[in-house]
């Protein structure tokens, strides 16, 4: 069955640098568009990058553009997501989910999530 | 940006009831592609609908969805105990992919 694994999450202080990983399995990695979807703690839904399924397409929230950078290594079923520079406001659950295809950006799989939290 | 408005905030309702959700937007979503999922407290979200009203796979047939262009509807026709959670509109079509604010529909 399909899963998803996010790791990395954690503590960092403003302005410091963490990077977050998604283990995927059961399914074919390289043929899925993958997303990652953040959600603050007590509030809704905030969807943050894709990575076509080639790597070579990448789109990324206003709120995040310029400082977090996703990629995947599709030999290693991975995706990862480098987040820089950042703020009190991106303190939230990070979570990694699946394009559900043929068409339009919506998620059919979801991991459980990594908790990101940003404080001094 | 498409903005997603979401209503009621709250319902509240007994097993057994129709519950009916509301998902408008700001502007007409590209070939209704809107989503809808469920989360329940500590879980991830799951997808119940796509597009507009096509069930995903194993969401039982008393969750449908209709509505089209702006105005999209999320109808549970009899509420089962494990129902109550949040449920989030999305839309799929146009960058960035926004979320609706969410309803959260308790036991009453």
């Amino acid at each position: 069955q399909v899963q998803l694994v996010e790791s990395g999450g954690g503590l960092v202080k403003p302005g410091g640098s963490l990077r977050l990983s998604c283990a995927a399995s059961g399914f074919t990695f390289s043929d899925y568009y993958m997303s990652w979807i953040r959600q603050a703690p007590g509030k809704g839904l905030e969807w943050v990058s894709y990575i076509s399924s080639s790597g070579s397409t990448i789109k990324y929230a206003d709120s995040v553009k310029g400082r977090f950078t996703v990629s995947r290594d599709n030999a290693k079923n991975s995706l990862y997501l480098q987040m820089d520079s950042l703020r009190a406001e991106d303190t939230a659950v990070y979570y990694c989910g699946r394009d559900g295809l043929p068409a339009g950006l919506y998620f059919d799989h979801w991991g459980q999530g990594a908790l990101v939290t940003v404080s001094s | 940006e498409i903005v997603l408005t979401q209503s009621p905030g709250t319902l509240s309702l007994s097993p057994g009831e129709r519950a009916t959700l509301s998902c408008r937007a700001s502007q007409s979503v590209n070939n209704n592609y809107l989503a809808w999922y469920q989360q329940k407290p500590g879980q991830a979200p799951r997808l119940l609908i796509y597009p507009a009203s096509s069930r995903a796979a194993g969401i039982p047939d008393r969750f449908s969805g209709s509505g089209s262009g702006t105005d999209f509807t999320l109808t549970i026709s009899r509420l089962e105990p494990e129902d109550f959670a949040v449920y989030y509109c999305q839309q799929c079509g146009t960058s960035p992919y926004t979320f609706g604010q969410g309803t959260k529909l308790e036991i009453k």
